[in-house]
Parts: C-alpha cells; structure tokens; sequence
C-alpha cells in the first residue's frame, strides 16, 4: 500500500517568506508526527497530533511554526517569517495508534531551505 | 530531558565482517528503542526495536540488546552486505522520540 507522502519534496524560500509544508499520514492511521532533520544530525520532534488534536506540541520551536490536522488525516506544517536557520529537512511520520512503542512510519521528508 | 548519544558516528566493514553501533540514553523510565536506517533521499525507516521487558532480539542478521541497569543498548549485523550502508539512528521514548546523532554505515565490497 502507500505510504507516507510529504509534498513538496523542496522547497526554496526566502527569509521572512511564509511556506506551508503538506504531509499525507497511510490512510487509516490516526496518530501523526513531525520531526525536522539538520545535515548530520538525527530527527528532532516538533509536534505529534492524535486524530484532529495536537497532543504534544513542545517540539515547536518557537511561535513561528504552526501544524494543523483538521480532518484527522492531511497535516499542515506552517511556517512564518522564515529564518536561514529553519533550512533542514522536514520529515512526517504516521502510526497506526497514539498509543505510545508502535512503529512509526517515515515519508521522505520536504527539504527547505532559506536564502 | 531525555539524551541520547551515539557511537561511533562512522564505521567502515569489509562485506562479511559483524557491526557494532552503540547507544546510551539518560532516562532510566524509557521503555522503547527502536533502531532506523535511513538512505539518502529517504525517510528512516524501522529495521528492529526492544521494549525493556527483555534483553535481546533477533530478526535474521539483525540484533539489540538492551542493559537497563547501564542504560545502553547496542545494534549488531552479522555478515554484511553492500546493501547495509546506510545511517542508522537509535532513538528512544513513547510517541516522542528521541533520536541519536547518527552513525554512517559503510560496507566495502
């Protein structure tokens, strides 16, 4: 079956632009995160959403970022006012459950980088 | 909270040879450690992982062990192929993950 997709695979912006970054969780999978990847580095949580409600959001790094999940399915990852440091690779991940040690499921992650 | 390092950050194997990346994590309540791989361009993804209710698993060429009491955990690969280089990441926690740094896998044919 399909797995997890992230559109747009890059993404260049410029500082102070506003982008949007789209992720489409396996279908029937309620539990839905973000982590952002720097080169050389491991995945750093942002946000997890169970169904619509965005269950932990301590990841977020500051104001600027913002994920919605409105339908319990698609998630948007929003970010404002974007900055150089915000340029990394920005990976979504679904699971079947929110219940916690289930497997999660990477897509390919969209690559922003900011000029 | 919770940290997780990772070592060693590269590792070169002639194809054959065993594998060995190892990991500590800060936490003493972490229950969960899964290991991915990830090749470039694409998204880890879970190649094994333990709970705390026991010491070690298997799956094929692929092994973690886990010591609660030290607070490491280690993935091992037994005969290597080419198809094997990749980063391997450990990571542990609930739905929130934390991720070591990383550890390039390279097997040299």
């Amino acid at each position: 079956g399909a797995g997890v997709s992230q559109t747009p695979s890059n993404k260049v912006t410029e500082k102070g632009k506003y982008v949007e970054l789209r992720c489409d969780p396996i279908s029937g999978h309620t539990a839905l995160y973000w982590y952002r990847q720097s080169l050389g580095q491991g995945p750093e949580f942002l946000i997890y959403f169970q169904g619509t409600g965005a269950a932990d959001d301590s990841g977020l790094p500051n104001d600027r970022f913002f994920a919605v999940r409105p339908e319990g399915s698609v998630s948007t990852l929003k970010i404002q006012r974007t900055e150089r440091g915000d340029s990394a690779v920005y990976l979504c991940a679904s699971s079947p459950t929110a219940v916690p040690y289930y497997e999660q499921y990477f897509g390919p992650g969209t690559r922003l980088t900011v000029t | 909270g919770e940290n997780v390092e990772q070592h060693p950050s590269t590792l070169s194997v002639q194809e054959g040879d065993s594998a060995v990346i190892k990991c500590t994590y800060s936490d003493s309540a972490s229950n969960y450690f899964p290991w991915y791989k990830q090749e470039l361009g694409k998204g880890p993804q879970l190649i094994i992982d333990i709970r705390s209710n026991v010491g070690e698993k298997k799956d094929q060429r692929i092994a973690v062990t886990l010591n609660k009491t030290a607070k490491h955990f280690s993935l091992h690969i037994t005969e290597t192929q080419p198809e094997d280089s990749a980063v391997y990441f450990c990571a542990t926690g609930g739905n929130k993950l934390v991720f070591g740094a990383g550890t390039i896998l390279r097997v040299k044919s």
